[in-house]
């Protein structure tokens, strides 16, 4: 089976940058997505594509890939930013998720 | 509107029955492919199941295969999940997704609010 490896937790300060790295065999051939999900609501689509940004998402986000590696990019990260993060990925036949990264900014 | 609404969910006793339903609208509901993706309590995401715009192609998660069973009315624009065999592990919010395949990517891109199945004797 397919893994995706992402750190538990990143801590940044309002205004900083926070990068979210994502690793696993499956991204070298397969794009990624990111979901932010805040306590006790559904996940919301950031970053599809690897970096595509959908309507609505502000450009702070960002998304980047380097062979078995995404990474999901908040640029100048706002205190409403505070969530948890899971990058997602098409394998064979199957989707896995990594084990989410809460994001704290304060 | 873009409306997702799962339905179903409830408490049930290990080995027991649960169908789950998720009513669909505001878009076409046979332009899209469907998924249920899962959160166990204080836990992440995890994949379940997956069918195709036309029905034809489903495929299961390894950790519920032969239990669970995916399936769509297009008439009712209603997507299904018949879960059986029930066990303590499955206890989780079940969400129903939509997407859409482009060329080599895919975008999934609406989550309904969830509902929550509770394994439990």
């Amino acid at each position: 089976s397919y893994e995706l490896t992402q750190p538990s937790s990143v801590s940044v300060s309002p205004g900083q940058t926070a990068t979210i790295a994502c690793s696993g065999d499956v991204l070298a051939r397969k794009y990624a997505r990111w979901f932010q999900q805040k306590p006790g609501q559904a996940p919301v689509l950031v970053i599809y594509k690897d970096s595509e940004r959908p309507s609505g998402i502000p450009e702070r986000f960002s998304g980047s890939s380097s062979g078995t590696t995404v990474t999901l990019t908040i640029s100048g990260a706002q205190v409403e930013d505070e969530a948890d993060y899971y990058c997602y990925s098409a394998a064979d036949n199957s989707w896995v998720f990594g084990g989410g990264t809460k994001l704290t900014v304060l | 509107q873009v409306q997702l609404v799962e339905s179903g969910g409830g408490l049930v006793k290990p080995g027991g029955s649960l169908r789950l339903s998720c009513a669909a609208s505001g878009f076409s509901f046979s332009d899209y492919y469907m998924k249920w993706i899962r959160q166990a309590p204080g836990k992440g995401l995890e994949w379940v199941a997956y069918i195709s715009t036309s029905g034809s192609t489903i495929f299961y998660a390894d950790s519920v295969k032969g239990r669970f069973s995916i399936s769509r009315d297009y008439a009712r624009n209603s997507l299904y999940l018949q879960m059986n065999s029930l066990r303590a592990e499955d206890t989780a919010v079940y969400y129903c997704v939509r997407g859409r395949q482009y060329g080599d990517y895919e975008k999934e891109d609406y989550w309904g609010q969830g509902t929550l199945v509770t394994v439990s004797s």
